[in-house]
């Protein structure tokens, strides 16, 4: 099966800083793409998707880029803040082999520390 | 306001005995699902419903089951044949079941063994 996976486990950073999260998807067939932000002892929160049809989208202190010639998504915090401590992971369009419907796939997450 | 609600937050398991964990939706969404998340790993699909009475396996549906009687609820059941049950349990929820759309999940269940 295809999955979704991280380059770096842990990503420290200093406060105001940015900073910059990757993920390298391996379906080239993937569509859609998510980032998510999980806060310990929490569910993982939605920040931002993107279609493939898109390279760039920007939301609030947050942009994801997305280069699908080499099958890579990236997540750009600005002036990162203490609140976002946090895992971080992508996730990418999915077809469920039981019923044959679609789902995402989640890669494994990056840990972004954030040093005062 | 409107989300996901799992209950309980922590939960303790005896041997040999089966638990169910609650999850809750107000989204009016028509999919559902359960993951389990262990350290270090991504979320691994238990089980997910398109619509009510109507449920499919994920990647690891062996030793759960679930229920879809109603839209808004969708409760897991960690039965005894799940012989590593200690993990973070999350339920997740949307529009329909696409891969065009996030999912969007409520704040967990930690499950653990006494």
């Amino acid at each position: 099966g295809e999955s979704v996976g991280l380059h770096l486990p842990t990503l420290s950073v200093q406060e105001g800083d940015n900073s910059i999260i990757n993920c390298a998807y391996s379906n080239s067939a993937s569509d859609y793409f998510i980032w998510y932000k999980q806060e310990s002892g929490k569910g993982p929160q939605f920040i931002i998707d993107i279609r493939s049809n898109m390279d760039k989208r920007q939301g609030q202190r947050v942009t994801v880029l997305l280069n699908k010639t080499v099958k890579h998504l990236s997540l750009q915090i600005a002036a990162t803040q203490p609140g976002d401590s946090a895992v971080y992971f992508c996730a990418e369009n999915y077809v469920y082999s039981g019923g044959g419907a679609d789902g995402l796939t989640f890669g494994k997450g990056t840990h972004l520390i954030i040093q005062p | 306001d409107g989300g996901i609600t799992q209950s309980p937050k922590y939960l303790f398991r005896k041997e040999g005995q089966n638990v169910t964990l609650s999850c809750e939706q107000n989204l009016n969404h028509d999919a559902m699902y359960w993951y389990r998340q262990d350290p270090g790993q991504g979320l691994r699909l238990i089980y997910y419903s398109q619509i009510v009475n109507d449920f499919q396996k994920g990647d690891i549906a062996e030793g759960y089951s679930v229920s879809r009687e109603k839209k808004e609820s969708f409760p897991l059941t960690v039965t005894s044949a799940q012989k590593n049950p200690t993990a973070f349990y999350l339920c997740a929820s949307s529009i329909w079941t696409g891969g065009d759309q996030p999912q969007h999940f409520g704040d967990g269940t930690r499950l653990s063994i006494l």
